[in-house]
């Protein structure tokens, strides 16, 4: 699986859009991009996902670069409820693992 | 919306003892993982499961792990002896197949005393 990479933390005014950013310059044609969330010690909550076509669902958005270089998260409208740490992975799409790096932990703040 | 469940949320085992940690998948997925969180750590995967055998599994996951489908919808996991350095959060995920996006339950706090 292609490697990934995210800053260590963010912070987003309430309210505001948070763009997450992650690289994955190694990532291979046939590997997907998933962005993951995990709220304090909870289980980790799938987000969205995509091939190279950007994609949106009721929690997010999902920008992918033209070359599937680098992607960016965008929740439109942070709240505090928001705050977590935010994994990006790529792995090809069959039922395999995921690789789980360090992510970035959004602060969303009042 | 279906979810994973996970029991118990908290268990707390003497080292040396038998643990069986157990998951009921979303009814309609096929593929069944085990993955484990050490306090402070990342996510990291032990185990992946599908049509009744072992599909994948990592370095962690040695002869003292087991995984069992015993019935339509239970999936457990099974460490025969426990170490002090079990201790982790342990969580279950399961998905539909290919492509489709893993869900995770909200994990079982495993303390190995």
């Amino acid at each position: 699986d292609a490697k990934t990479t995210q800053p260590p933390s963010m912070d987003c005014a309430e309210g505001r859009a948070a763009n997450l950013p992650c690289n994955h310059s190694t990532i291979s044609g046939n590997e997907y991009v998933y962005w993951y969330r995990q709220i304090h010690s909870q289980g980790p909550q799938y987000i969205i996902h995509g091939l190279k076509n950007n994609e949106t669902n009721e929690m997010a958005s999902l920008i992918i670069t033209e070359d599937r270089k680098s992607s960016t998260l965008i929740l439109p409208h942070a709240t505090l409820r928001d705050t977590a740490v935010y994994y990006c992975i790529v792995r090809v799409g069959y039922g395999n693992k995921l690789v789980f790096g360090a992510g970035t932990i959004l602060r969303v703040k009042s | 919306e279906p979810e994973v469940t996970q029991t118990p949320s908290h268990q707390v085992t003497q080292m040396g003892q038998e643990v069986i940690l157990r998951c009921v998948p979303i009814s309609n997925h096929l593929y069944f993982y085990w993955y484990r969180q050490i306090l402070g750590q990342k996510v990291e995967f032990l185990v992946s499961f599908y049509n009744n055998e072992i599909s994948e599994k990592s370095e962690i996951f040695d002869d003292q792990f087991s995984v069992e489908r015993p019935d339509g919808s239970n999936f457990t996991l099974k460490i025969r002896s426990t170490k002090l350095e079990d201790s982790a959060m342990y969580f279950c995920a399961s998905n539909a197949g290919e492509n489709q996006p893993q869900h995770f339950g909200d994990g079982t706090r495993l303390s190995i005393l």
